[in-house]
């Protein structure tokens, strides 16, 4: 079974609002996940590091101020895009490495965002 | 910057043959390496891993080697089935677990019947 949940699996968003992404690890505590983004035929992009207790750290190109990134317990990170738009429209992936698992990074199934 | 890339973006092979996909990595101090399954609309699934102390590393069905000399990175199933149809993903990392992990652009495996 997942070793990593994502929340939701797919959500479409009216451009301007926000969205809420949830990453859970299950049965794991994970002080550090990361978040990437995946367009279509294309390779998974890192955008951000997510640390918990403190803030995030975001790959070059990425805009802190519209995708926040809250990971605030040891098994909850969470990624907001605010103000979305349609080139915001992507797959949204999840990982954390896994202690237990001797440090095996698992991914998350995807969340999918369309804004329309 | 360092990447890490693939030779071949697609492969097809026949039900029963074995299937080798191939990776180039730059970064010569990277320590640990991944390959993923990708099927479509789903998040990547964990294969096999490897880390920089070892040249080969058996799973399943799946092998996974490592020439650093090289810098290549190849994982080879057996047997491939219908099932193994999926986009693969080598991956490296400076350190495993906690560090970032970097992404090559993926090779789509096709089986025949």
């Amino acid at each position: 079974g997942a070793v990593v949940s994502q929340h939701p699996s797919w959500v479409i968003c009216k451009s301007g609002t926000s969205v809420k992404i949830e990453c859970r690890s299950l049965d794991f505590q994970a002080t550090t996940m990361f978040w990437y983004r995946q367009f279509p035929k294309q390779s998974l992009m890192l955008m951000a590091t997510s640390n918990e207790g403190s803030k995030a750290t975001y790959e070059q190109g990425v805009e802190k101020d519209k995708f926040l990134i809250n990971h605030a317990s040891l098994t909850l990170s969470t990624l907001t895009v605010t103000s979305a738009h349609p080139e915001d429209s992507s797959f949204y992936i999840c990982s954390a490495p896994s202690r237990a698992a001797g440090n095996t990074i698992y991914f998350g199934e995807g969340s999918w965002l369309t804004v329309v | 910057g360092e990447s890490v890339g693939l030779h071949l973006p697609t492969l097809s092979v026949q039900e029963g043959d074995n299937s080798i996909i191939n990776c180039a990595y730059s970064n010569s101090a990277s320590d640990y390496f991944i390959w993923y399954k990708q099927e479509s609309g789903k998040g990547p699934q964990f294969i096999i891993d490897i880390r920089s102390n070892m040249d080969k590393r058996q799973g399943q069905r799946v092998t996974v080697l490592l020439n650093k000399t090289v810098k290549h990175l190849s994982l080879q199933i057996a047997a491939t089935q219908p099932g193994d149809s999926a986009v693969y993903f080598c991956a490296e990392s400076l350190v495993q677990g906690a560090q970032k992990l970097v992404f090559g652009q993926g090779t789509r495996l096709t089986i025949n019947p």
